[in-house]
């Protein structure tokens, strides 16, 4: 079956600009997660949603990035007056439960922001 | 807080093993996953251990030991195309957000 999937793949964005990437996890997923990247390092928890409900967005690095996921399924990331230190690879992952032995996470490929 | 330790690189040659050590300490522990990552590409899944011991899966293996916060990934005949990042991550008990290391890039040569 399909992965999960991200969009759009690369973005390019002026500061200030506000942008939305966008998620399609596994079909039937509950659980999804957004990971911020950035080069050389190992990805930074964002947010989690379980189905439709936020439930930690603790790793959001400011009231400019907001994350919504409205019908338990496709998820939005949006920053707004996006700056430069924005600039990273957004990450999606998606698993099949809250918890039991389906916690593995599978990962789309990501967004690559690149604020100027 | 958690951190999470492993090497920053690793250079290997093709056929060879090599050893990929990872060190946690953690508030709360309910398993450590090993991720693969190619330049560019998404972290593709490898392994979970949330018991003690060795988990073989083909050429890769994951061992754990939770009373010393340590885990290794053993790669065998290595190939060209193992060179990419290895991420180890842990799963706190509570909640269910992946904390990782910083990734081991590991270059395999002819």
């Amino acid at each position: 079956g399909a992965g999960v999937s991200q969009s759009p793949r690369y973005k390019v964005a002026k500061r200030g600009q506000d942008v939305a990437l966008r998620c399609d996890p596994i079909s039937g997923h509950v659980s999804l997660f957004w990971y911020q990247q950035a080069l050389g390092q190992g990805p930074e928890f964002l947010t989690y949603f379980q189905n439709e409900a936020q439930l930690d967005k603790s790793g959001l690095p400011s009231d400019r990035f907001f994350a919504e996921r409205p019908e338990g399924s496709v998820s939005t990331l949006k920053i707004q007056r996006t700056q430069q230190e924005d600039s990273a690879v957004y990450l999606c992952a998606s698993s099949a439960l809250a918890g039991g032995v389906k916690v593995t996470q599978y990962f789309g490929p990501g967004t690559r922001l690149l604020v100027l | 807080g958690q951190n999470i330790d492993q090497p920053t690189e690793m250079t290997a040659t093709e056929g060879a093993i090599v050893q990929i050590n990872c060190t946690y300490q953690t508030s709360g522990f309910n398993g450590l996953f090993w991720y693969q990552q190619h330049a560019g590409e998404a972290p593709t899944f490898l392994s979970y251990n949330v018991l003690d011991g060795l988990e073989e899966k083909g050429r890769f293996s994951s061992f754990l030991s939770r009373s010393k916060g340590y885990s290794y990934l053993l790669l065998k005949e290595l190939q060209m195309k193992d060179s990419a990042s290895y991420l180890c991550a842990v799963l706190k008990a509570a909640g269910n957000k992946l904390t990782f290391g910083g990734g081991t890039r590991v270059l395999v040569k002819p």
